[in-house]
Formats: C-alpha cells, structure tokens, sequence
C-alpha cells in the first residue's frame, strides 16, 4: 500500500507570495492533517479535514487554509507568505473508523523556505 | 500553549543501555498518547500507543509507561541500538481526531 505523498517536497518562495502544498493521503483513509514543524516548536496542528470538511483547527492566522478533495486528496494554502512561515509542513493521514482512535500515518513533508 | 511537553531536547545513551524518553501533559482529558520516531527528511514514523486505561504498553524493545495522575508518560527503549538514533515525538489526544505533539528529543545511541 502507498504511503502519503506530499508534494513538492522543497520550495522556495518570496515574501508577500502564496503557497498551496498538496498531499495524497494513504488508499482508504478519509481523515487528513496538516501540521507545520519548526525547530523549538515541534509539531502544530494546522487543521483536519474529514470527508470534505474541516472538523478541527489550531491556532494559526487566517492566512492559513486548507481543504479536501472528494477522493481524501487535500491541499493547504498559505496566502501573504511571512519570514516566520519557513518550515516544514507535514501532512497525516488515518483511517478514523467509528469509535477508535487512530494512529497517523506521515508523509515526508514538504520544506517551505521563505527569502 | 503547549499542551505536551519534552523538557528533554536532547538525550544520549551508550549502545545496549536503556533509553528513557519522558513527556509530559497539562490536559486531563487526553486518553490518547503515541510516540513517534523521526529520522532526518522524512516524515514521523508510529512508534507505539497506549490508552488512558492502561498504564503499560509493551512492543519488543519498546514499552510506554502511563502515569495518569501526575500526567506523565515515558518511553523506553531496551536494549538501545544506533539505529534508534532519532527525534522523538510523544503525542497526546482526548476526543475527536486531533492529536497535540512534544517538541521532541533528539537520541543519540553512541555505539
């Protein structure tokens, strides 16, 4: 089975400037999420989308947007790009059956710099 | 305000001793934790889980530790191998499918 793909892996991008990442979630699995990685910071959730909707977000600015495909693809958009905005960006997805939690599974994530 | 904390960035162990990663909550509510391993440009791998009603999970090398009143899990990893050397994430989640992540702890098993 696949794993999660994200793409593009590397990007480089100027202020001012927007981004849209995007990530094929694992065959199956209708739960994506969108998390960004800075040193010191570790791992923020951005938000999570189920079956086209946006069931929960962190506390990032409105710049900061996402959504999600019929077919669990998802992509993650961030407008006005900022200095501060340069990370990693990791997508998860999981199964999300009825009741259980579930682990996430990665992808590689795609590493935004911002000049 | 981070909700799960690794007072710990950085840890290393000689070959074959034990590793104990610590990580710690503020919320009550989470039931839910996993750690996660994570090697240079590539995206975290599941490592192990455990649920609030137990308070040991055991998975080969690997065994999660859940000590629920002081809000505090360990993971421990014996015997240690250079190939554990990674960042370590531990992960917390109460109801719904939003998991809050540590900052990490760099292991380096010293061969």
């Amino acid at each position: 089975k696949a794993g999660v793909t994200q793409t593009p892996r590397y990007l480089i991008k100027t202020r001012g400037q927007q981004v849209t990442l995007s990530c094929s979630p694992i065959s199956g699995h209708r739960s994506v999420s969108w998390y960004q990685q800075t040193p010191g910071q570790g791992l923020q959730f951005l938000f999570e989308y189920f079956s086209e909707t946006q069931r929960n977000k962190g506390n990032f600015p409105g710049r900061f947007s996402g959504r999600q495909f019929s077919n669990s693809r998802s992509e993650m958009n961030v407008s006005t790009l900022e200095l501060g905005d340069s990370a990693l960006y990791l997508c998860a997805s999981s199964l999300l059956t009825g009741g259980a939690y579930n682990e996430q599974f990665f992808g590689p994530g795609t590493r935004l710099t911002v000049l | 305000d981070q909700q799960v904390k690794q007072n710990s960035p950085s840890l290393s162990v000689q070959e074959g001793r034990i590793s104990i990663l610590n990580c710690d909550y503020t919320n009550s509510m989470f039931d839910y934790f996993l750690w996660y391993k994570k090697y240079p440009a590539e995206g975290p791998t599941f490592l192990i889980s455990i649920s609030s009603i137990k308070d040991k999970n055991e998975d080969g090398r690997f065994t999660v530790f859940l000590n629920k009143s002081a809000k505090h899990l360990s993971l421990h990893i014996v015997p240690s191998q250079p190939g554990d050397s990674a960042v370590y994430f531990c992960a917390a989640s109460g109801a719904g499918n939003q998991f809050y992540f540590g900052t990490g702890t760099s292991l380096t098993v010293i061969p």
